[in-house]
């Protein structure tokens, strides 16, 4: 698996839009990117999934730079309950998104 | 999307004493799981892969004989974390992957909060 870099940390307020880069430099041609959120004591939970351009869902978006080495986690408005753990993860769909490596995850506290 | 439950959600024991984890697929078959461990403020660390009749595969660093994992049907693994120490405190968590149309991912329990006395 690929390995990723994150920020350890970010502060945002309600109603902003927060934007959390991963790098993965030495992302493979088969790899996809996947994006899982945890709560306090809580298992991760999926978010986004994609392997280029852009990808948008009801929670979020992923963007995805012509080179792959990079990819960014956009979360329009944040509210109080985003603040979580945001993992990004690089790997082949038929093997790297089962067997799970994390890495050290973006901790996310959106104050009032 | 696909349910992955664990039982307990929280167990307190005594130091020396076994404790049983239960990871089941609600909703799908899942022929292999993993289980991670979790300390505070720390990622998640995958500890072995549980495959449906057939032993586990450990990781680097993790104690089979202390660690044991038994995945008996295609829905239910479990985790028997034996002589339990406090140092074994920890949040334990299981996933189950799965294939859908979309997206491969995999799905998590909830987590079970392991405290040793």
């Amino acid at each position: 698996l690929a390995k990723t870099t994150q920020p350890i940390s970010m502060d945002s307020y309600e109603g902003q839009e927060v934007n959390i880069t991963c790098s993965h430099n030495n992302i493979a041609t088969n790899d996809y990117i996947t994006w899982y959120q945890q709560f306090p004591s809580q298992g991760p939970r999926f978010i986004i999934q994609g392997y280029k351009t852009k990808v948008t869902n009801e929670v979020a978006s992923l963007f995805i730079p012509a080179d792959r080495k990079s990819s960014t986690l956009s979360l329009p408005r944040v509210s109080l309950s985003d603040t979580a753990v945001y993992y990004c993860l690089v790997g082949d769909l038929n093997t790297g998104f089962q067997k799970l490596v994390f890495g050290t995850g973006t901790r996310l506290l959106v104050s009032p | 999307g696909a349910v992955v439950s664990q039982h307990p959600s929280r167990v307190i024991c005594k130091s020396g004493t076994s404790v049983k984890i239960e990871c089941r697929s609600l909703d799908f078959q899942a022929t292999t799981m993993f289980w991670y461990r979790q300390f505070p403020k720390q990622s998640l660390m995958l500890m072995a892969t549980s495959n449906e009749g057939s032993k586990a595969t450990y990781e680097q660093g993790v104690e089979k004989d202390k660690f044991l994992i038994n995945h008996a049907s295609l829905t239910l693994s479990t985790l028997t974390v034996t002589s339990a120490h406090p140092e074994d405190s920890s949040f334990y968590i299981c996933s189950a992957p799965q294939t859908g149309t979309a997206n491969t991912e995999a799905f998590f329990g909830q987590g079970t909060r392991l405290t040793v006395v």
